[in-house]
């Protein structure tokens, strides 16, 4: 049984770098989300993708990120020229939407470190 | 705008002793999601209600659904330090794009 994987699981850039995050969902599910999360805090939204489509991000997201997810399988996270403030767990997660009682698989996680 | 308001919003307890973790809202929710988070690692789903009043049992914890579908609770007995960790509520909209409503979570460390 493969979960949902994320890689890579740490990383490290400076100030005005581009990092770019993969999430690997499980298979059949036609549901994947990003979120972010500081130490302590709950997850918090940032996008997501039924299927190849993009239905909803967050207005808190700014023009320097993006995310695909080409062929309805898995999905990459970019953040262009990085900040200080973008340092945070990145989280993804997948689900089989069905109805009102959607459950979150989620991967272990990027953490970004911008120095 | 939908808010699920946890508290408390950290916990320091001994081993063997007992807690209630809440999480409340103005609003009603289809279903209610409890997830536990462990240091470096995604929340892991531990159970979902979905109808008023509900109870659910697992293990040594307990989760209540309210009556009114606007608050849950989270009742853990003779917490052991395995339960350590980040304990999240969520809550389950309605309409097409039913992506979950976040509680910003109780961190629980539980002493030996």
């Amino acid at each position: 049984d493969t979960g949902v994987s994320q890689d890579p699981r740490h990383k490290i850039t400076k100030r005005g770098q581009n990092v770019t995050f993969r999430c690997d969902p499980i298979s059949e599910h036609n549901r994947l989300y990003w979120y972010r999360q500081t130490l302590g805090q709950g997850p918090e939204f940032l996008t997501y993708f039924q299927n190849e489509a993009q239905l909803e991000k967050s207005r808190l997201l700014s023009d320097r990120f993006s995310a695909e997810r080409p062929k309805g399988s898995f999905s990459t996270l970019e953040i262009q020229r990085t900040e200080q403030g973008d340092s945070a767990m990145y989280l993804c997660a997948s689900s089989l939407a069905a109805g009102f009682n959607e459950k979150l698989f989620f991967g272990s996680g990027t953490q970004l470190s911008v120095l | 705008t939908q808010l699920l308001e946890q508290s408390p919003q950290f916990l320091s307890i001994q081993e063997g002793e007992n807690l209630t973790v809440y999480c409340n809202s103005s609003s009603v929710f289809s279903s209610l999601q409890w997830y536990r988070q462990e240091p470096g690692e995604g929340p892991v789903l531990l159970v979902t209600v979905v109808t008023g009043g509900e109870v659910k049992k697992l293990k040594r914890l307990t989760f209540q659904f309210g009556d009114a579908r606007k608050d849950s609770s989270l009742h853990i007995t003779a917490a052991q330090p395995g339960d350590t960790g980040l304990y999240l509520c969520a809550g389950g909209g309605a309409g097409n794009n039913r992506k979950l409503i976040w509680g910003l979570g109780t961190s629980l460390a539980v002493n030996p």
